[in-house]
């Protein structure tokens, strides 16, 4: 099993650049969501999808948006770059809406410059 | 919303020793995890434990919902322990919070 899988590992942006952080899982899940880590900050919740068809915002939704079509991907858009989303992203999976074990990719480091 | 409060921000130790991690929420939860951080930013699952007491080698993890706190306790710390823990819990509207974590720091 792959597990939960996030592309790029690596990238930078230049302000004002869209770009769109992928998430697979292989595991069934219903359950994703997308975070940011920033130093001191811990992990902060973007965006979160209980099932495909049903997204909803975290603390920190402000300029990214999220699409749940298939049970597998969850994809994480920034549609204009700002410095402020620099930060390393990690995308989550779990079983069930009502909490399970989640699991984690192994992340995105974004750079916008 | 959800708070989840850890402490200590920082722990220093020096190998052999002893620690254990706090974890305290401010509502009822679904489920509580214990993460490992490590040096390469890779998050390790330790435990799910939404209740009671698990135990996995030199690390077990205790969590008593009723008092909504959980600990980590890590026994004969080694170098390779190193990195930070992170608690996160579920919360009834269904989204996962983490705790600002621990960094703990096991000198050889």
């Amino acid at each position: 099993n792959a597990g939960v899988t996030q592309t790029p590992k690596f990238q930078v942006l230049k302000t004002g650049q869209s770009m769109t952080l992928q998430c697979a899982q292989d595991m069934n899940h219903e359950y994703m969501s997308w975070y940011r880590q920033d130093p001191g900050m811990g992990l902060r919740l973007i965006h979160y999808s209980v099932g495909a068809g049903i997204t909803d915002q975290g603390e920190v939704p402000n300029g990214y948006n999220v699409s749940r079509s298939t049970t597998e991907d969850f994809p994480l858009r920034l549609l204009s770059a700002a410095p402020s989303q620099t930060s390393v992203y990690f995308c989550a999976s779990s079983s069930s809406f009502e909490g399970t074990e989640a699991f984690f990719g192994q992340g995105t480091r974004l750079t916008v410059v | 919303g959800i708070q989840v409060e850890q402490s200590p921000p920082d722990l220093i130790l020096q190998e052999g020793a002893n620690s254990t991690l706090r974890c305290n929420f401010s509502d009822s939860v679904n489920n509580l995890q214990w993460f490992h951080q490590n040096p390469w930013g890779q998050l390790i699952n330790l435990f799910y434990i939404p209740s009671g007491t698990k135990q996995n080698g030199r690390l077990s993890a205790t969590t008593v919902a009723t008092e909504r706190y959980s600990l980590l306790y890590i026994s004969s710390s080694q170098t390779t322990d190193s990195g930070v823990y992170f608690c996160a819990v579920m919360n009834r509207d269904d989204k996962i919070i983490f705790g600002k974590g621990t960094r703990l720091h096991i000198l050889p």
